[in-house]
């Protein structure tokens, strides 16, 4: 079983749209969770942090529930730019897994 | 540059040939990782350095692939005798050293592709 595994989409969505990506985790013991951004041909980006409590930063609301093992990126009022993959990643100790990334084609 | 670098950014290899990936990280990062890229996956987990110290090679795929960091900085993967599954993004990764959320700046990687 892989560590951390996500739907690898695609997700296509009319701009302005409301869409949410879930990712579930293997290890419990896991320290750190974070959503990257990965756009065609280019390296893995820091799109956000994943804290316990939630978080949030403009259109991009992270969950995090340790109990279930279970990490959620929800963007609102998607736009074009958002199309990208998106790696949902989870730190345990020195090692920092990946998912197969979830990707999301934004429509005009 | 601020980032981190790798280099070559494109690299073909004739199959049997051996291949050496260059990764620059940035300036203080203690932490320094590799990790492979297949087409259409996450990246995979190959070696990870604190400093100097190779402390995990746990995913190095074959005795063929070898890691170093002599002065803790530049760090160097080599692939011995290259094979076709070899072809990959080869992504070199920083971070300051590890604690709570800290996070990893990814190089742009090596194109490998062997024929």
């Amino acid at each position: 079983r892989k560590e951390v595994e996500q739907d690898p989409g695609p997700f296509n969505v009319p701009e302005g749209a409301t869409v949410a990506f879930n990712c579930t985790y293997s290890n419990s013991a896991s320290q750190s969770f974070f959503w990257y951004r990965q756009d065609c041909r280019k390296e893995p980006k820091l799109l956000m942090s994943v804290y316990s409590s939630g978080n949030e930063d403009g259109r991009f609301t992270a969950q995090l529930n340790r109990a279930s093992q279970y990490i959620s990126l929800l963007i609102r009022d998607s736009k074009l730019s958002d199309s990208a993959t998106y790696l949902c990643v989870v730190r345990n100790f020195n090692k920092f897994y990946f998912g197969s990334g979830t990707k999301l084609n934004v429509k005009p | 540059g601020a980032g981190v670098s790798q280099s070559p950014r494109y690299k073909v290899a004739k199959r049997g040939q051996d291949v050496a990936l260059r990764c620059d990280p940035i300036s203080g990062h203690v932490s320094l990782f590799w990790y492979q890229q297949a087409l259409g996956q996450g990246p995979e987990f190959l070696t990870y350095f604190q400093n100097e110290a190779q402390l995990d090679k746990s995913g190095l795929p074959s005795d063929r692939f070898f890691a170093e960091r002599p002065e803790g900085s530049v760090s160097t993967l080599k692939i011995q005798r290259t094979q076709q599954e070899d072809s990959a993004v080869y992504l070199c990764a920083s971070s300051l050293a590890l604690g709570a959320n800290t996070e990893a700046f990814f190089g742009q990687g090596t194109r490998l592709t062997v024929v």
